[in-house]
């Protein structure tokens, strides 16, 4: 089974500073990773996922996040961070079924950008 | 394209009684997942339904079912409320192809007093 840590429950920065979110994962079968995006009173709206190929993904809104299979990790970076970014960040992790409970989210980075 | 609809977006009830969420997925979208999210717990799978039958099913108890019509439309239902089911739960769809993720709604906030 799958599992994701999200090392940051909280991370606050500056607008216009660039920031990173960290997320591993653990799992003994090759996997399928995701980020999402949850805004306030709202649903979860993915930002991008890796499936296979280049380990570095680009996503929407000026997010990128970079595979590394030896670390088993899937951070998310922006370089320039806008108000408007301020939002729960989740890290999930699939196996090549990618459904139900094969489908594991983690617990949730929420980002603070401050004027 | 229509995005996935769920209703009603807030809800109160009273411990013991029963409620029905309702979520209609993307057309085309066969796949309807549900999800209850709390400040404590995070995301939590609670089933998924595929062409009207249960797929999967995650640890809740009893008090928590689902069902799906012939149109994909599905609805989940909790019975005897209890104050700790408080919680946004939201409907995912997807067509179920490997790495294609879900669609989500925006989510049934329901108050449990």
């Amino acid at each position: 089974a799958q599992s994701v840590t999200q090392l940051d429950s909280q991370v606050p920065v500056f607008e216009e500073a660039p920031v990173e979110l960290r997320c591993n994962y653990s799992s003994s079968v090759s996997v399928y990773l995701f980020w999402y995006v949850q805004y306030p009173n709202q649903g979860l709206q993915l930002l991008l996922k890796y499936l296979s190929g280049s380990t570095l993904v680009k996503g929407i809104n000026g997010f990128e996040a970079e595979f590394n299979k030896s670390q088993t990790s899937f951070h998310l970076r922006k370089p320039s961070v806008h108000i408007s970014d301020t939002a729960e960040y989740f890290c999930a992790v699939s196996d090549r079924d990618g459904y139900g409970q094969n489908f594991v989210f983690g617990p949730g980075t929420r980002l603070s950008v401050l004027p | 394209k229509a995005g996935v609809t769920q209703t009603p977006r807030y809800l109160i009830k009273t411990r013991g009684q029963q409620v029905t969420l309702s979520c209609s997925p993307i057309s085309g979208h066969r796949s309807v997942s549900w999800y209850q999210q709390t400040p404590g717990q995070g995301l939590q799978f609670l089933f998924e339904y595929f062409s009207e039958t249960q797929r999967n099913k995650g640890n809740f108890p009893g008090r928590f079912s689902g069902r799906q019509f012939s149109n994909s439309r599905s609805e989940m239902n909790v019975s005897t409320l209890e104050l700790g089911d408080s919680a946004l739960y939201l409907c995912a769809s997807s067509i179920r192809r490997q790495g294609d993720g879900y669609t989500f709604g925006s989510g049934t906030r329901l108050t449990v007093v």
